[in-house]
């Protein structure tokens, strides 16, 4: 199955701006406007941080945001805290064939 | 809210049913879909279902394994798995989704750990 390509770690201090991105193909990530992103802490079931792109459900913080560049979504995490230290994954419908498909994973760590 | 089943032990080759009670919406305005992960590994994608129409997709990895119902008048959706393997043990999540099985997925069911184990 297809995998959209996520860096393993990504890292930052209190305060800072982290960006992760979320690599695909111009089947997918390229192709539709449906990249959603999640946050998952350790034993937790994932959470819906980011859905189209850029869009954010209510209840989550303006510190993140997300945008698309070509083939690269990219998450960014603003004015880092302790609690955004977790797993967060991307996904992307990409077609009939494949229909949904998630990135490998980034675990970010606040310094 | 999306509250799934208890933990299940299965032996290779058997099958395991995974349901997920949805409550707080309309069950039938919106999608159940499921993913899996594996121990200490990334989120899977399985398959969704409509509880509007009962469209499903399955990911080509689970098809012909794999089967996803909706019951519209109880508002739970059910995965079943067969010919399990060692290497499907995994905790199985259940989401809502958007009416077409291509958006977002939220909120999610707290997981059902299934062991696969001779």
């Amino acid at each position: 199955q297809s995998v959209l390509t996520q860096p393993p770690s990504a890292s930052g201090s209190p305060g800072q701006s982290v960006t992760i991105s979320c690599t695909g193909t111009s089947s997918d990530v390229g192709a539709y406007d449906y990249v959603s992103w999640y946050q998952q802490h350790p034993g937790k079931a994932p959470k819906l941080l980011i859905y189209e792109v850029y869009k954010r459900p209510s209840g989550v913080p303006d510190r993140f945001s997300g945008s698309k560049s070509g083939n690269t979504a990219s998450l960014t995490v603003s004015g880092l805290q302790p609690d955004d230290e977790a797993d967060y994954y991307c996904n992307s419908y990409a077609g009939r064939s494949n229909f949904v498909i998630f990135g490998g994973g980034t675990k970010l760590t606040v310094l | 809210q999306m509250v799934q089943s208890g933990p299940e032990v299965k032996k290779p080759g058997a099958s395991v049913k995974v349901s997920c009670k949805a409550s707080g919406y309309h069950f039938v305005n919106f999608g159940v879909a499921w993913v899996r992960q594996a121990p200490g590994q990334g989120l899977e994608w399985m398959g969704w279902i409509s509880a509007y129409n009962g469209n499903r997709d399955y990911a080509q990895k689970f098809q012909g394994r794999v089967t996803m119902t909706a019951d519209t008048s109880t508002g739970t959706a059910n995965m079943e798995l067969r010919s399990l393997r060692s290497d499907d043990t995994a905790i199985y999540y259940c989401a809502r989704c958007d009416r077409l099985g291509l958006s977002w997925l939220d909120p999610w069911g707290q997981g059902t750990l299934v062991t696969v184990s001779s």
